[in-house]
């Protein structure tokens, strides 16, 4: 089964703390994983997108991780802002020819 | 703004009927692919296609359709609408249909409701 998991489901994180969460992915084929963040009443937009095993990727406050050989990519905020509430999506791709499978999401709530 | 339209915005229709989603995608790209997020669900692939073809298919109900025409814009029919079908369908765009670096951009979505 292909299967993308992103843990936790919601995260409630209190504003200037930094957070972290995970994308899980199969690990026994790699082309590409994304990141998107998908912000309450608005449509997904593409944060980064990683192909190398060990590809660190940053983007002002936020910055992802990629580990291809046991199938997982962190996605880091520090010092979260109320404009980082959203919900965080991971999707991988398996090789050129197949589309992406995406995660469920991660919801992601800062407390001013 | 990603470049990517979509009409309606909301669309309510009954149990029954059929109704016909449009989107644009970004100039240039020749990939179009929908999705549903439904309540609580994330989001579901369902069908996309590139450059007027078909290219993958994920689960895309029998009762619903999709085509892309020359001019690149994609319709997404869904007939013998069920409450079931009330969610959000997402239009996303790309250049090719393939590709590590290939991000997808997204359209504002139509939101549809089923009575």
């Amino acid at each position: 089964i292909l299967n993308v998991e992103q843990s936790p489901q919601s995260l409630h994180v209190q504003e200037g703390d930094s957070t972290n969460f995970t994308c899980s992915f199969p690990s026994s084929n790699f082309y590409a994983l994304h990141w998107y963040r998908w912000e309450t009443a608005k449509s997904p937009e593409a944060l980064f997108v990683m192909t190398l095993n060990g590809d660190e990727k940053k983007k002002g406050r936020i910055s992802a991780t990629l580990n291809t050989k046991e199938g997982y990519s962190y996605l880091y905020i520090k010092g979260s802002q109320p404009e980082d509430s959203a919900t965080y999506l991971c999707a991988w791709r398996m090789d050129s020819n197949y589309q992406l499978i995406w995660g469920a999401g991660t919801k992601l709530i800062i407390k001013p | 703004d990603s470049g990517v339209t979509q009409t309606p915005k909301h669309l309510i229709t009954a149990t029954g009927q059929r109704v016909t989603l449009r989107c644009s995608p970004r100039s240039g790209d020749l990939s179009v692919y929908w999705y549903q997020q439904s309540l609580d669900q994330g989001l579901q692939f369902l069908i996309q296609y590139y450059n007027g073809e078909e290219r993958a298919k994920g689960n895309i109900l029998e009762r619903f359709s999709a085509q892309q025409f020359p001019d690149l814009h994609s319709e997404l029919n869904l007939s013998s609408l069920e409450l079931g079908d009330s969610a959000l369908y997402f239009c996303a765009s790309s250049f090719r249909t393939s590709g590590a670096q290939e991000t997808q951009y997204f359209g504002p979505g139509t939101r549809l409701l089923v009575l």
